[in-house]
């Protein structure tokens, strides 16, 4: 069964630094890309990048190029989502999800998220 | 913002057709992805490629497509399909992945 799990809420203050995370498994992790999505409260959802762990090939969304960073670990199957310093803005659901092998637009499968609330 | 374009809110009385539609150029070349969201869940896939369903998602879930507008339908809509939806696809340059801006389907 393929699952993917997302670490737990986070509450930090503005200028701080975050990693969150998100952990596959019942699949071969380094064949698929993985992509982060931004929901803030009571808005949509926003595509912010995605990674191929096989190589560690990352695209960023424009709107969150130089704001985040990705990252994976192929020796844990996790995928990383980043901030240097956090912003009140930065507060939102974040989830990830796994590509489809053969375009790579398609999520079939998602982690549950990780509420990360910054404070000024 | 965003490059697909959905109408914010559409109702439907329960048993009844609703159609939702995404527009933008990319369509053109590429499909839609369609997915629900329900507050407090994560967004589940309920349509994916030219007319594919997942595994578990009920056929009257339908999918089209003409020029730059995508458009999922349900058919026969049952109360626990209130929800939002969003379309996804790639933007313009094809680079990158992009969700429409969110339909909400309320039954009545």
């Amino acid at each position: 069964e393929v699952q993917l799990v997302q670490s737990g809420a986070e509450v930090k203050k503005s200028g701080e630094s975050l990693k969150i995370s998100c952990k596959g498994s019942g699949y071969r992790f380094t064949s698929h890309w993985i992509g982060w999505v931004r929901q803030m409260p009571g808005k949509g959802l926003e595509w912010m990048g995605t990674i191929y762990p096989g190589d560690s090939d990352t695209k960023y969304s424009p709107s969150f190029q130089g704001q985040v960073s990705i990252s994976a670990d192929k020796s844990t199957s996790t995928a990383y989502l980043e901030w240097s310093s956090l912003k009140a803005s930065d507060t939102a659901m974040y989830y990830c999800a796994r590509l489809d092998k053969t375009t790579a637009d398609v999520s079939e499968y998602w982690g549950q998220g990780t509420l990360v609330t910054v404070s000024s | 913002s965003s490059e697909l374009t959905q109408d914010p809110a559409v109702s439907v009385a329960l048993g009844q057709t609703v159609r939702i539609t995404c527009q933008g150029d990319s369509l053109i070349t590429y499909y839609a992805s369609w997915y629900q969201q329900k507050p407090g869940q994560a967004p589940l896939l309920v349509i994916y490629g030219k007319n594919n369903r997942p595994s578990g998602i009920p056929d009257r879930f339908s999918a089209s497509s003409s020029g730059d507008t995508a458009s999922l339908t349900i058919t026969g809509a049952q109360a626990e399909d209130e929800a939002e939806y969003y379309c996804k696809s790639r933007d313009s340059s094809g680079d990158h992945l992009v969700f429409g801006t969110g339909t909400k389907v309320t039954v009545l």
